[in-house]
């Protein structure tokens, strides 16, 4: 299975922007960058997903790499609410097993 | 819309004792699966579940087993729990069609073994 390395830990100012790296040098072409975050003491939640281009939505924004070897997701304005831990995952299309590295925490200062 | 119910939310055994851990989502959703959390850790697959009827070993198997009883539910059971499985518990589903790969969790059951 393909493999992502993220930082462990990450600081970012309260109302600035944050951009949590991703590398996955060995990724294929059926594999999709996922991101889910997990606030404290909850369950995981989707953040968003892409293949090869750059993608947004109502959380955040991904941006891919054009040859897919890393990625970033990209907070616009780090609110106190964002701080948790962020997973960068790569799930082939058409492959059910999902599984997690350890992520970045991400503290952010108010 | 309830989306993916795990219980109980907490649980204490002794050594030696068993148990089954449920999951049921209400999503129709094919994919579901089994995470264990320990303190500080990522997230590690125990099994899963690509559709009804079957399951597969995830990166932990070893001490559980699980159940795929309907479409809806996703059961595991400890036959013998051990304080190693410690541990905070997740159940996941997801649409693995392609259409919609967002992945949702339970809230997670806090399992003690002492």
């Amino acid at each position: 299975d393909a493999k992502t390395t993220q930082p462990n830990s990450m600081e970012s100012n309260e109302e600035e922007p944050v951009h949590l790296p991703c590398n996955h040098s060995t990724i294929s072409g059926t594999d999709y960058i996922h991101w889910y975050r997990q606030l404290p003491s909850q369950g995981p939640e989707y953040v968003i997903h892409g293949l090869t281009s750059n993608v947004n939505n109502r959380m955040a924004s991904l941006a891919i790499a054009e040859d897919r070897k890393s990625s970033t997701l990209i907070l616009h304005r780090a609110t106190l609410r964002d701080a948790a831990v962020y997973y960068c995952i790569l799930y082939p299309f058409g492959n059910e097993k999902l599984t997690f590295g350890t992520g970045t925490r991400l503290t952010i200062i108010p | 819309n309830a989306g993916v119910t795990q219980t109980p939310k907490f649980q204490v055994l002794k050594t030696g004792q068993s148990m089954t851990l449920q999951c049921a989502q209400d999503m129709n959703h094919n994919s579901m699966y089994w995470y264990r959390q320990d303190p500080g850790m990522g997230l590690r697959l125990i099994y899963y579940s690509a559709s009804e009827g079957t399951t597969d070993k995830g990166e932990v198997p070893n001490g559980y087993n699980v159940s795929r009883l309907n479409k809806r539910e996703f059961s595991l059971r400890l036959e013998s729990a051990a304080p190693s499985q410690t541990s905070v518990y997740f159940c996941a589903s997801s649409d693995n069609s392609g259409r919609d790969p967002e992945a949702f969790f339970g809230q997670g059951t806090r399992l003690t073994v002492v």
